[in-house]
């Protein structure tokens, strides 16, 4: 089956824009996460979505930084006023009850 | 103190040979643990999670020891398909639901 997509695949911005970045979750699976991965950095934990329960966006490196999930399914997060240490892969995960979170192919941001 | 730190590596073996890899973790709260594997430029992949009693999937072992907070994986009879650097990663639940948290990864080379 499908598995987890995010789009786009690249995104090239200058320091100061907006960008948004989308995740569609393998279907039927009721948590979504954010995860970005810097060189250097490893992968560190953003926001992540459970249900109808509120996020938790303890990962979220600044205000800059949104993320909402709709119907319960695409997610998109939103970096505002971008600066350069933006710049990582930005993964998406989901999962469903005890199983695996299984991973997107990430979104590679590049902030000149 | 980094919440999962790894053994630095890189680590460049030979076809055949035996490969440890090391893992400790901080937060004696830590409920379940994992080894993902990730290609160049591609996503995490689960290769085991990591059980109290040990476990073993074909050449690999996965250990854990609770009292030194300590994780483990042995590839034994090392491929070259095993190249790809080998992530550490625990969670404060007991599931694969909440904040995976990350090491910084172990690069293996296998040549031939």
């Amino acid at each position: 089956g499908a598995g987890v997509s995010q789009s786009p695949s690249n995104k090239v911005t200058e320091k100061g824009k907006d960008v948004e970045l989308r995740c569609d979750p393998i279907s039927g699976h009721t948590a979504l996460y954010w995860y970005r991965q810097s060189l250097g950095q490893g992968l560190e934990f953003l926001i992540y979505f459970q249900g109808n329960s509120a996020p938790d966006k303890s990962g979220l490196p600044s205000d800059r930084f949104s993320a909402e999930r709709t119907g319960g399914s695409v997610s998109t997060l939103t970096i505002q006023r971008t600066q350069q240490e933006d710049s990582a892969v930005y993964l998406c995960a989901s999962t469903q009850y005890y199983n695996e979170q299984f991973f997107g192919p990430g979104t590679r941001l590049t902030v000149l | 103190r980094k919440e999962v730190e790894q053994d630095p590596g890189p680590f460049n073996v030979p076809e055949g040979a035996t490969v440890a890899f090391n893992c400790t973790y901080s937060n004696s709260a830590s409920q379940s643990f994992f080894w993902y594997r990730q290609d160049c430029r591609k996503e995490p992949k689960l290769l085991m999670s990591v059980y109290s009693s040990g476990n073993e999937d074909g050449r690999f072992t996965a250990q854990l020891n609770r009292a030194s907070q300590y994780i483990s994986l042995l590839i034994r009879d090392s491929k070259l398909s095993d190249s790809a650097t080998y992530l550490c990663v625990v969670n404060l639940v007991g599931t694969s639901y909440g904040k995976l948290t990350f090491g910084q990864g172990t690069i293996l080379t296998v040549h031939p």
